[in-house]
C-alpha cells in the first residue's frame, strides 16, 4: 500500500526566506509523486510532478522538488518566499501503472509567509 | 477557458436527508474523479469515471454514496441518509484522457457539505 506523510502541518517563514516543505512516501514500487497547492477559496493546482525522468523537478512559481529514493522523500523548496505563496500544500503519490489519477494525498502543510 | 465547475458551492442539510452534488468537467475531458476532503486532512479518493462508466469505485465509504455520469460529461454524487460524519468538502477533478500521469487532473473549487 502507498502512503504519504507531510512533516509539519504548519510552516511559517519570512518573506524572502527559503521555503522547505517535507514529504515522505511509502511505496512498494517506484511511484509517481506530485505537489499540489490550494489557495484560499480555490481548487487544487498542480505545482509539479515526478515521473521517473529527472530526480530534480521544477514546477511553477519558482518551486522545485527533489526525488530521493534512498530517503523516500520528495521535499518541496523555493529559494525565496513571496507573500503570494501563502497557501496549503499537498504532497501526493499515485501508482506507476494503472489508475494514476487515483492520488493518495498527505494531510497538507499550511505555509504562512510573514512580511 | 472554463474550468471544472461544482455546484452548489455550499450545501447545508439535516441528518438523514438526501443530497446531490454536481460536477461539470472541462469540455472534452473523458476522465472524472470525485474526492472528499475532511477538515484538516488531504483529499481522499472516492470514485473514478472513464466516460460513462465507473472504472473504480473502491473509495466510496459505504452504500449510502453513489455517483453517476450518464452522458459521459456531467457527474452527480449522491448521498442518502446523510450523517454528520459526511460533512466535508467534496472535490471533483477531470482530465483530458484516461488515467495517465501525462494527463493532469484539473480540480474544481469543491462543494462544502455540512450535515447538521
Amino acid at each position: 500500500a502507498q502512503s504519504v506523510t507531510q512533516l509539519g502541518s504548519h510552516v511559517s517563514v519570512s518573506e524572502g526566506a527559503l521555503v522547505l516543505l517535507r514529504c515522505n512516501y511509502s511505496s512498494s514500487v517506484p511511484p509517481y509523486l506530485f505537489w499540489y497547492v490550494q489557495y484560499p477559496n480555490q481548487g487544487l493546482q498542480l505545482l509539479l510532478k515526478y515521473t521517473s525522468a529527472a530526480t530534480l523537478v521544477k514546477g511553477i512559481n519558482g518551486f522545485e522538488a527533489e526525488f530521493k529514493k534512498s530517503e523516500t522523500s520528495f521535499h518541496l523548496t523555493k529559494p525565496s518566499a513571496h507573500m503570494s505563496d501563502a497557501a496549503e500544500y499537498f504532497c501526493a503519490v499515485s501508482p506507476i501503472s494503472g489508475n494514476t489519477g487515483k492520488l493518495i494525498f498527505g494531510q497538507g502543510t499550511t505555509l504562512q509567509v510573514k512580511p | 477557458g472554463a474550468g471544472v465547475s461544482q455546484t452548489p458551492s455550499n450545501k447545508v442539510t439535516e441528518k438523514g436527508k438526501y443530497v446531490e452534488l454536481r460536477c461539470d468537467p472541462i469540455s472534452g475531458h473523458t476522465a472524472l474523479y470525485w474526492y472528499r476532503q475532511s477538515l484538516g486532512q488531504g483529499p481522499e479518493f472516492l470514485i473514478y469515471f472513464q466516460g460513462t462508466g465507473a472504472a473504480d469505485d473502491s473509495g466510496l465509504p459505504n452504500d449510502r454514496f453513489f455517483a453517476v455520469r450518464p452522458e459521459g460529461s456531467v457527474s452527480t454524487l449522491k448521498i442518502q441518509r446523510t450523517e454528520r460524519g459526511d460533512s466535508a468538502v467534496y472535490l471533483c477533478a477531470s482530465s483530458l484522457q484516461g488515467a495517465g500521469v501525462n494527463s493532469p487532473l484539473h480540480f474544481g473549487n469543491g462543494t462544502r457539505l455540512t450535515v447538521t
